[in-house]
């Protein structure tokens, strides 16, 4: 157990649906990210964190919304879902920056069907 | 910009013989690098992290990298392969705006022979 804890760990949904994928952050981290990992895109960096407020986006669709609430948990949304986001989600965090590397969680793997 | 490439997106070595990952990064100032596992269906683990201090750095379960900043290199080894090294092998950079992201490479799948 690593102590980043991503609820759920498998999701299907349909085209067109909404969905949050959540996350909830080591003790004592203030940083949260989130990547996309792919077969075809790799690992992709979407959005950064720390303590509440957006640092860093990265390759982060429209469609797509994150948030990291007072109790430092993150939720990442995902609207108007295509087959094409099919994909494993993870979440990260670090004390603070990523000087000494990160400390990931199992993921999500989302499913659109 | 930061990048790192990985060299060679499947590695296959028999059990005992040496394990050699290759990446190499792009900086334009001093790298913090990493190296990654991913076991099957599991999220990235830490393996070692390179962060300027000493240019040979060991992490857990045998392995070990180089800096050699002459080459641009990170490249990762163990002495030793065992079956339970079979997985997938991330390097990264510390990058991005501020420098408060990691960029991981494309990955090495580590297939381990009997």
């Amino acid at each position: 157990d690593s102590g980043v804890t991503q609820t759920p760990k498998h999701l299907i949904t349909a085209t067109g649906q909404r969905v949050t994928l959540r996350c909830s952050p080591r003790s004592g981290d203030l940083s949260v990210y989130w990547y996309q990992q792919s077969l075809d895109q790799g690992l992709q960096f979407l959005i950064q964190y720390y303590n509440g407020e957006e640092r860093a986006k990265g390759n982060i669709l429209e469609r797509f919304s994150a948030q990291q609430f007072p109790d430092l948990h993150s939720e990442l949304n995902l609207s108007s879902l295509e087959l094409g986001d099919s994909a494993l989600y993870f979440c990260a965090s670090s004390q603070g920056q990523a000087d000494y590397g990160y400390t990931f969680g199992s993921g999500t793997r989302l499913t659109v069907v | 910009a930061q990048s790192v490439t990985q060299l060679g997106s499947h590695v296959s070595v028999s059990e005992g013989a040496l394990v050699l990952l290759r990446c190499n990064y792009s900086s334009s100032v001093p790298p913090y690098l990493f190296w990654y596992v991913q076991y099957p269906n599991q999220g990235l683990q830490l393996l070692l992290k390179y962060t300027s201090a000493a240019t040979l750095v060991k992490g857990i379960n045998g392995f070990e990298a180089e800096f050699k900043k002459s080459e641009t290199s990170f490249h990762l080894t163990k002495p030793s392969a065992h079956m339970s090294d079979a997985a997938e092998y991330f390097c990264a950079v510390r990058g991005g705006g501020g420098y408060n992201k990691l960029i991981f490479g494309a990955g090495t799948r580590l297939a381990v022979h009997p």
